[in-house]
């Protein structure tokens, strides 16, 4: 079946400038989680949703994050107010439930840059 | 705090010689233990997963992890590698945190195949 997908894989931007990133879970996965990927580094975790709902935004780094799962399935993530420092690979996962020893399904990702 | 560390950066290994990728975790409860590769590219994709029981976990690709609690590690070996098992890979421990599973990942550790 379909796996992860994130559109678009590629974003360059203008600093200050706003920008939308999507992802498509698996169909069926409740859980969906949002990583930020710095270069030479492992992801690190922004939000995760079960169902529509952000159980935990708390790896959000400021208010200029915003992430939305309006119907349960497709999230985006958005940024306000790009900075030089947002640029990053943006990796999306789903998990059947969310639970403890549930494998988490990864994305391609989504390479933001910001000039 | 749960932390994960991998040890090595990069390894650099000869083709069809064995490797071993190093993981240390912190945890004072019981722990869910992950390996993934990312190929150059690619989203990350699981290799292998430590629940419970067997120490000695088999993954795909011919990779395998042992688990050892007394030591706190997690480290990843494959007998003879492949020109083809050069990637990225993330060594991550998976925990409930405010309601929610989170992937805490290392930094990663390159591995470069040389023929």
């Amino acid at each position: 079946g379909a796996g992860v997908s994130q559109t678009p894989s590629n974003k360059v931007t203008e600093k200050g400038k706003y920008v939308e990133l999507r992802c498509d879970p698996i169909s069926g996965h409740t859980a969906l989680y949002w990583y930020r990927q710095s270069l030479g580094q492992g992801p690190e975790f922004l939000i995760y949703f079960q169902g529509t709902g952000a159980a935990d935004d708390s790896g959000l780094p400021n208010d200029r994050f915003f992430a939305v799962r309006p119907e349960g399935s497709v999230s985006t993530l958005k940024i306000q107010r790009t900075e030089r420092g947002d640029s990053a690979v943006y990796l999306c996962a789903s998990s059947p439930g969310g639970g403890l020893a549930d494998t988490q399904y990864f994305g391609p990702g989504t390479r933001l840059t910001v000039l | 705090a749960q932390s994960v560390t991998q040890l090595d950066s990069q390894v650099p290994v000869f083709e069809e010689a064995p490797v071993e990728l190093r993981c240390n975790y912190s945890s004072s409860v019981s722990v869910y233990l992950f390996w993934y590769v990312q190929y150059p590219n690619q989203g990350l994709q699981l290799l292998l997963k430590y629940l419970s029981g067997s120490t000695l976990v088999k993954g795909i690709n011919g990779f395998e992890a042992e688990f050892n609690k007394s030591q706190t590690s997690f480290h990843l070996r494959k007998p003879s590698v492949h020109i083809s098992d050069t990637a990225e890979y993330f060594c991550a421990v998976s925990k409930i945190i405010q309601g929610a599973q989170k992937l805490v990942f290392g930094q990663g550790t390159r591995l470069t195949i040389n023929p």
